[in-house]
């Protein structure tokens, strides 16, 4: 079975300083890995996503993510935060097995705020 | 495109009734998927779709069922609603392609079951 750990709950940072929200996954196959953000009262909207290729990965609003394969993590980091960027962030593994293919797991999400 | 319209964005039930909540997608993508939103848990899938006709359960399928009679729509019926299914439902889509893209989320919508 496949699943998603976000270890944080909540993640404090002041405006200008980087961040970083953690993200562990496991699955039987290859994983997809996707980001997600939430603002309050809404749907969620992609940021980025990691398939194959180069472990470090841009995504919208000037988020990256870094894929390690060894320690099975997928780490969200924007090198300098905003006010606007708090909000709600899930993680999401989906496995790369055609059988598996229609099935994501998501994380339980991650609360960031960013002060000023 | 409309993307991924869910409706209603809001319902009150009483324990023990009936409703459907329908989802329904403009962008021909074969998967679609349903997930419930409590606060501390994140997502957790009830049940998804690979094509017309194909359903599967998720993680939290029971109270619920579904069908996918055509590639647009996924509705996804409470049979005799609880407060345990007070939530915020979700409803995604995504294509079959390679590579891999995203989910495309509805808007939602949040039940509350007196």
């Amino acid at each position: 079975a496949q699943s998603v750990a976000q270890p944080e709950d909540q993640v404090n940072v002041a405006e200008g300083n980087p961040l970083t929200v953690k993200c562990t996954y496991s699955v039987s196959g290859n994983p997809y890995l996707f980001w997600y953000v939430q603002y309050p009262n809404r749907g969620l909207q992609f940021l980025l996503k990691y398939i194959t290729g180069d472990n470090l990965v841009k995504g919208s609003y000037g988020f990256e993510a870094e894929f390690n394969k060894s320690q099975t993590s997928f780490h969200l980091k924007k090198p300098s935060a905003l006010v606007s960027d708090s909000a709600l962030y899930f993680c999401a593994v989906r496995d790369s097995m055609e059988g598996n293919a229609g099935k994501s797991t998501f994380g339980d999400g991650t609360t960031l705020t960013v002060k000023p | 495109n409309a993307g991924v319209t869910q409706t209603p964005k809001f319902q009150v039930l009483k324990t023990g009734q009936s409703m459907t909540l329908q989802c329904a997608q403009d962008m021909n993508h074969e998967y679609m998927s349903w997930y419930r939103q409590d606060p501390g848990m994140g997502l957790r899938l009830i049940h998804y779709s690979v094509g017309a006709g194909i359903t599967d359960q998720g993680e939290v399928p029971n109270g619920y069922n579904v069908s996918r009679s055509t590639t647009e729509d996924f509705p996804l019926r409470l049979l005799s609603a609880a407060p345990s299914q007070t939530s915020v439902y979700f409803c995604a889509s995504h294509p079959r392609a390679r590579p891999p893209d995203t989910q495309y989320f509805g808007p939602g919508t949040r039940l509350t079951v007196l």
